[in-house]
C-alpha cells in the first residue's frame, strides 16, 4: 500500500509561470515531510521541509504547504525557470526519523520557454 | 569535499551472482541508508543504519544484507541476484537529527 502518493505523472508549465506539484499521503502518523528534486543520472537532492506542527515553509522560489487534515502537501514554484525541469519526489517520516522515509512515486516537471 | 561515492556506477549480473555495492561518505554522517529506486514506485527502503555496529531493515530487505563496520562506510550485498533486482540503487547519508539526506549518484543494477 502507497503510503505517500503523487498522482501527476508528469506537470508541463510555461517559464515563469507558477509550478504546483502535489501529494497526499494515508498515514496520518507522519509529522514531517520533504520534498527531493532529481536530475537524471544524479541522486536527489534535498530541496524544502515542513514539520507537521506548520503549515507553511518558504525557501526563495519554492514554498511547501501542508494540510493535515487533508492530509495533503504541495510544492510551489515560483516563476518556474527552465532548471527546474526535474522529477520531484514527496517523502514523510514518522517521530520526525529522519533515517525511515517514505517516498512518493515521483512527478516529472518539464518547464517549457 | 566528495560527498557520498557509490561504486560501481553501473553493473550487469546473471542471475544466482553475488556482489557488493559499494558505499562511503566523508562528511562523519551518522546515518546511512540504501534505496532502490523502481519505475512507479518511487524510492523504497532497504536497509539503514543510525551509526556504525547498528542496523535495521527498511520496507524491502529480502534478498540483501549489510554491516557498518565503520562510520564511513555502508556496502550493500546482494546474496543471489534475481532479475527482480534490476533497479537503480541510491545510498544516502545525513547527521542525526537532520532531514536532508545526502545522496550518491547511484549504481544501475541489471540481473539478466
Amino acid at each position: 500500500d502507497q503510503q505517500v502518493k503523487q498522482n501527476s505523472p508528469s506537470l508541463s508549465v510555461q517559464e515563469g509561470r507558477i509550478s504546483i506539484l502535489n501529494c497526499d499521503y494515508t498515514n496520518s502518523m507522519f509529522d514531517y515531510f520533504l520534498w527531493y528534486k532529481k536530475y537524471p543520472a544524479e541522486g536527489p537532492t534535498f530541496l524544502i521541509s515542513i514539520s507537521s506542527i506548520k503549515d507553511k515553509n518558504e525557501d526563495g522560489r519554492f514554498t511547501v504547504f501542508l494540510n493535515k487534515s487533508a492530509k495533503h502537501l504541495s510544492l510551489h514554484i515560483v516563476p518556474s525557470q527552465p532548471g527546474d525541469s526535474a522529477v520531484y519526489f514527496c517523502a514523510a517520516s514518522v517521530n520526525q526519523g529522519a533515517q525511515k522515509l517514505v517516498f512518493g512515486q515521483g512527478t516529472r516537471l518539464t518547464i517549457n520557454p | 569535499n566528495a560527498g557520498v561515492t557509490q561504486t560501481p556506477k553501473f553493473q550487469v549480473l546473471k542471475t544466482g551472482q553475488s556482489m557488493t555495492l559499494q558505499c562511503a561518505q566523508d562528511m562523519n554522517h551518522e546515518y546511512m541508508s540504501w534505496y532502490r529506486q523502481d519505475p512507479g514506485m518511487g524510492l523504497r527502503l532497504i536497509h539503514y543504519s543510525v551509526g556504525a555496529g547498528i542496523t535495521d531493515q527498511g520496507e524491502v530487505p529480502n534478498g540483501y544484507n549489510v554491516s557498518r563496520s565503520t562510520t564511513e562506510d555502508f556496502p550493500l550485498r546482494l546474496l543471489s541476484a534475481a532479475p527482480s533486482q534490476t533497479s537503480v540503487y541510491f545510498c544516502a547519508s545525513s547527521y542525526s537529527g537532520s532531514y536532508g539526506y545526502t545522496f550518491g549518484s547511484g549504481t544501475r543494477l541489471t540481473v539478466v
